[in-house]
């Protein structure tokens, strides 16, 4: 079964300040994706990574995807208050029944203090 | 069009009643997924159509919910005698029959079982 662990859980952050979210999974694969949720509020996609050593980034947030340490980073650069929010990262495993599913990890929820 | 339509946004019922929720994907998306998200989770997997046909149902579908895709478009999704524990939010998301299309999600029905 795979698994995915975010940490950290839970974030305070004081804003121009930089950190890293982690993100761990349990099985192989090579389609890793983060989303945004603001409360009471559904998904928002930020990055698709779709193979080993992708990189993406905007603004000032920056994804990273190492598939075989199964390990995606999230990196926040000078957070602002607009950052603050619930991120997800998720993996995808393709099946033939089970089509592009995702399993979540617990969240990482981000507070940015002025 | 513009994106994955739930409906309704929220819901209150008393426990034992049945409730029942509609997803519109995003048109020419042949896939299409429920998901459900408890307070401080991450979105946990239910099932997964292809076309008209539910090829995967998690664990987490008890025989009190029920999905359909009768025609390969919308959606329903119905939870018969509804509990307490049945108090989340029910996200839909839909893509394309290709791998490694990405999955957009809906805003989300959320229940409240009183």
């Amino acid at each position: 079964e795979l698994k995915v662990e975010q940490n950290p859980l839970f974030l305070s952050m004081q804003e121009g300040k930089n950190y890293t979210i982690y993100c761990n999974y349990s099985t192989t694969s090579d389609r890793l994706y983060w989303y945004r949720q603001d409360p009471g509020k559904s998904l928002e996609s930020l990055f698709v990574l779709l193979s080993n050593g992708a990189v993406k980034q905007e603004g000032r947030l920056m994804a990273s995807l190492d598939t075989k340490a199964r390990l995606s980073t999230l990196h926040i650069t000078a957070a602002v208050h607009d950052l603050s929010a619930t991120y997800f990262c998720a993996v995808a495993l393709f099946g033939e029944t089970s089509g592009s599913r995702l399993t979540f990890g617990e969240g990482t929820q981000l507070t940015v203090n002025p | 069009d513009t994106g994955v339509s739930q409906d309704p946004r929220h819901k209150i019922t008393k426990r034992g009643q049945n409730v029942t929720f509609r997803c519109d994907p995003i048109s020419e998306h042949n896939r299409l997924y429920w998901y459900r998200q408890t307070l401080g989770q991450g979105p946990e997997f239910l099932t997964y159509f292809q076309n008209e046909a539910q090829l995967e149902k998690s664990r987490l579908l008890s025989d009190r919910f029920s999905a359909e895709r009768p025609k390969g478009s919308f959606s329903t999704l119905e939870i018969q005698r509804t509990e307490q524990g049945d108090s989340a939010m029910y996200l839909c998301a839909s893509s394309f029959v290709v791998e490694n299309t990405e999955a957009f999600f809906g805003q989300g029905t959320r229940l409240t079982v009183v």
